[in-house]
């Protein structure tokens, strides 16, 4: 099975970064996911990792250890419209499945 | 653009009926998702799709089927609704063999009393 760990709420300030962290047990892995989510709207697709390092996407970057069953989503410059939740999925072995986190909701003030 | 179309956005029921809750994608994906969201438990398969009438069970398929007689649809069905299956329900769809990016609909949030 998957068991996959996220802090339920985070705080940050306008301008700033923040970190989401994301961990994971698994019994197989094939990729990890992260998705926003605005209160009321589907998710939508910000970044995927299956090797470890690093992947840039201008102001969102996501990294993975998969020794550590650990990713990370870096959000710099901080507006008020990144105020979302943030899920992180895990896609199976088989490449059949992914399997989300709860979610963590991020609110960016003034 | 993908789309990924949920018939209803509000549904409310009685304990007992039978629900059908439809989803269209316009893309010609190969799969296709059923999830509920729950505050706390995030986003939870419930069965998904290869193929034409093909399906499979997700992590919470118990008092769930499915239909999938297109390829472009792909129905969720509640046999007798319970007050435990109210939830947002979410269908997602994508490309390729296996989950690959996933594009979401906006989302059916059923009640039911």
């Amino acid at each position: 099975g998957q068991n996959i760990d996220q802090p339920t709420e985070m705080t940050a300030t306008e301008g700033a970064i923040v970190q989401i962290n994301c961990t994971y047990q698994t019994s197989g892995f094939n990729g990890l996911f992260w998705y926003q989510q605005h209160a009321g709207e589907a998710p939508t697709f910000l970044s995927y990792n299956v090797l470890d390092g690093l992947e840039e996407k201008g102001r969102f970057s996501s990294f993975l250890s998969r020794s550590k069953g650990y990713s990370y989503l870096l959000l710099k410059e901080l507006q008020m419209k990144d105020s979302a939740s943030y899920l992180c999925a895990v896609r199976d072995n088989a490449g059949n499945m992914l399997t989300f986190g709860g979610g963590t909701r991020l609110m960016v003030k003034p | 653009d993908v789309k990924v179309t949920q018939s209803s956005r509000y549904l409310v029921k009685r304990t007992g009926e039978k629900v059908f809750l439809e989803c269209v994608q316009d893309m010609d994906h190969e799969n296709m998702f059923w999830y509920r969201q729950d505050p706390g438990l995030g986003l939870r398969l419930i069965y998904f799709s290869y193929d034409v009438k093909m399906k499979e069970k997700g992590d919470i398929p118990e008092g769930y089927s499915v239909s999938r007689e297109k390829k472009e649809r792909f129905s969720l069905i509640l046999e007798s609704a319970s007050t435990n299956q109210t939830s947002m329900y979410l269908c997602a769809s994508s490309y390729g063999s296996g989950a690959n990016v996933l594009t979401f609909g906006a989302g059916s949030r059923l009640t039911v009393l």
